[in-house]
């Protein structure tokens, strides 16, 4: 059973055009998060959402929207798409209490915009 | 603000040598500490992590890290290198208490074992 599970794994599509990236948890986590490896390898959050608390990275465009019907899940949809936008996008999630905490990635969904 | 850097971007070491993989973090209260570990075209695995008293962590294999607070310090080390532990490598820092816990990363280092 994979704990973190992100589709599609791959994307390619065309500037202007706006996506979608799904994930799923089946870990029981309060907290999830979305990611963004740049192709230096860079990670940096983008989004956490707790308890139906966003929180957003002030430098996230807001071209960028999280959407979580229920715990379980916390979809990225992506507006206007830009060539800047390539990256690989990872779905994480963690407990939100307790001292065993770490955070769960998925395996990443690598964005190509053309 | 909490942050953590990584010393090399690009380690190599031959087969059987030691592994050393430097992370420093600035944070007023000790955070939470991790490791995580990329293989090509995968995502993140958690390595070990850094969450009590215990200053010597042991994870998967074979790595472990010690938690130095007087060098605000969390470096990586594996005895003996092998072809398989190539990989990109993240250390990565968490604020303690309640809450969502944001992973800030450092910006990796790449290891290459030399057969």
């Amino acid at each position: 059973d994979t704990a973190v599970s992100q589709t599609p794994k791959y994307l390619v599509t065309q500037m202007g055009n706006d996506k979608s990236i799904k994930c799923e948890q089946n870990l029981g986590h309060d907290t999830m998060y979305w990611y963004k490896q740049d192709s230096k390898k860079f990670l940096k959050i983008m989004f956490s959402y707790n308890n139906k608390e966003l929180i957003i990275n002030e430098t996230v465009p807001n071209r960028f929207s999280p959407k979580s019907p229920d715990k379980a899940h916390l979809n990225l949809h992506i507006n206007s798409l830009e060539l800047g936008d390539s990256a690989v996008y990872f779905c994480a999630s963690s407990p939100s209490t307790g001292v065993n905490t770490e955070a769960f990635f998925g395996q990443g969904t690598r964005l190509t915009v053309v | 603000a909490q942050s953590v850097t990584q010393l090399g971007s690009h380690v190599s070491v031959s087969e059987g040598a030691l592994v050393l993989l430097r992370c420093n973090y600035s944070s007023s209260v000790p955070p939470y500490l991790f490791w995580y570990v990329q293989y090509p075209n995968q995502g993140l695995q958690l390595l070990l992590k850094y969450t009590s008293a215990a200053t010597l962590v042991k994870g998967i294999n074979g790595f472990e890290a010690e938690f130095k607070k007087s060098e605000t310090s969390f470096h990586l080390t594996k005895p003996s290198a092998h072809m398989s532990d190539a990989a990109e490598y993240f250390c990565a820092v968490s604020p303690r208490g309640a809450g969502s816990y944001q992973l800030t990363f450092g910006k990796g280092t790449k290891l290459s074992v030399i057969p």
